[in-house]
C-alpha cells in the first residue's frame, strides 16, 4: 500500500529534550515536507525536501532541523523542544522533483512539549 | 504573514444544502489552487484542485470557481451530505512550496 508514515503518532515530551519524529515514504517520491497544523493557522511549511541532500526552509523552520540522506526518509529534528512547538505535525510527498500536482499526506505526529 | 485567507472558520450546513467555502491571495505568482479535505486523525488528502487559466472545475458534487481578476476562488459542495463533514484546506502553490489557508471546519447536520 502507497503510504507516507509517520512515529511516533504521539509524544510528550519536556522543554529541552531533543526528539526527532520519522518520515518513510514507499511511493519512490522525490519531494518531501513537513508542515505544522494550530487552530486557525492552517498548514504551514517547516522544510521541504526536492532530493537527497537537498532540503531547504519552509515558513517556520526556527527551532528544527531535517535531513534527507535517503529518497524514502525525511526525519524532522527538535534539538530543544519548547511549548511553542506544542502543535501537530505532518509530514508529505509528491511525486516528479515537485509539487507538481499531488501531495501525500501522513496520518500526523501530534507532539506535546510540556 | 498569511498568504491565503480562508473563511469561513467554521460551517454548518443541512443534508442536502450547498456548501460554500472562499479563499482569497495576494501574490499573482500562484500557479495552481488545490483543495485538501481532512477528516480527524487522518492527513489532508487532495479533494480539487484548478489552474488559473480556467474559471471553474467540477468533479462530482464538487466545484471549484476561480476569480483571476478578484484574486479569490471557492469550493462548492452541492447536495451535502453528512459524509462530507470534514476540515478543508485551500491552498496555492508558488516554486516548490504550497501555502494553505486556515481551514474550515465544515459540518453536515443529517
Amino acid at each position: 500500500e502507497a503510504q507516507v508514515t509517520q512515529n511516533p503518532r504521539y509524544l510528550i515530551t519536556v522543554t529541552g529534550k531533543k526528539l526527532t519524529v520519522t518520515c518513510s515514504q514507499n511511493m519512490n517520491h522525490e519531494y518531501m515536507s513537513w508542515y505544522r497544523q494550530d487552530p486557525g493557522l492552517g498548514l504551514r511549511q517547516i522544510y521541504y525536501s526536492m532530493n537527497v541532500e537537498a532540503t531547504d526552509k519552509g515558513d517556520v523552520p526556527e527551532g528544527y532541523k531535517v535531513s534527507r540522506k535517503e529518497k524514502r526518509n525525511f526525519p524532522l529534528i527538535l534539538e530543544s523542544p519548547s511549548p511553542n512547538q506544542t502543535s501537530l505535525y505532518f509530514c508529505a510527498s509528491s511525486p516528479a522533483g515537485g509539487i507538481s500536482g499531488e501531495l501525500f499526506f501522513g496520518e500526523g505526529s501530534r507532539l506535546t512539549v510540556l | 504573514q498569511q498568504q491565503v485567507k480562508q473563511s469561513p472558520q467554521s460551517l454548518i450546513v443541512q443534508k442536502g444544502g450547498i456548501s460554500i467555502i472562499n479563499c482569497a491571495y495576494e501574490n499573482t505568482a500562484f500557479d495552481y489552487f488545490p483543495w485538501y479535505q481532512q477528516f480527524p486523525g487522518k492527513g489532508p488528502a487532495l479533494l480539487i484542485a484548478i489552474r488559473p487559466d480556467v474559471s471553474e472545475k467540477k468533479e462530482g458534487r464538487f466545484t471549484i470557481s476561480f476569480n483571476k481578476s478578484a484574486k479569490q476562488f471557492s469550493l462548492h459542495i452541492m447536495d451535502s451530505q453528512p459524509g462530507d463533514s470534514a476540515t478543508y484546506f485551500c491552498a496555492a502553490r508558488r516554486a516548490q512550496k504550497l501555502v494553505f489557508g486556515q481551514g474550515t471546519r465544515l459540518t453536515i447536520n443529517p
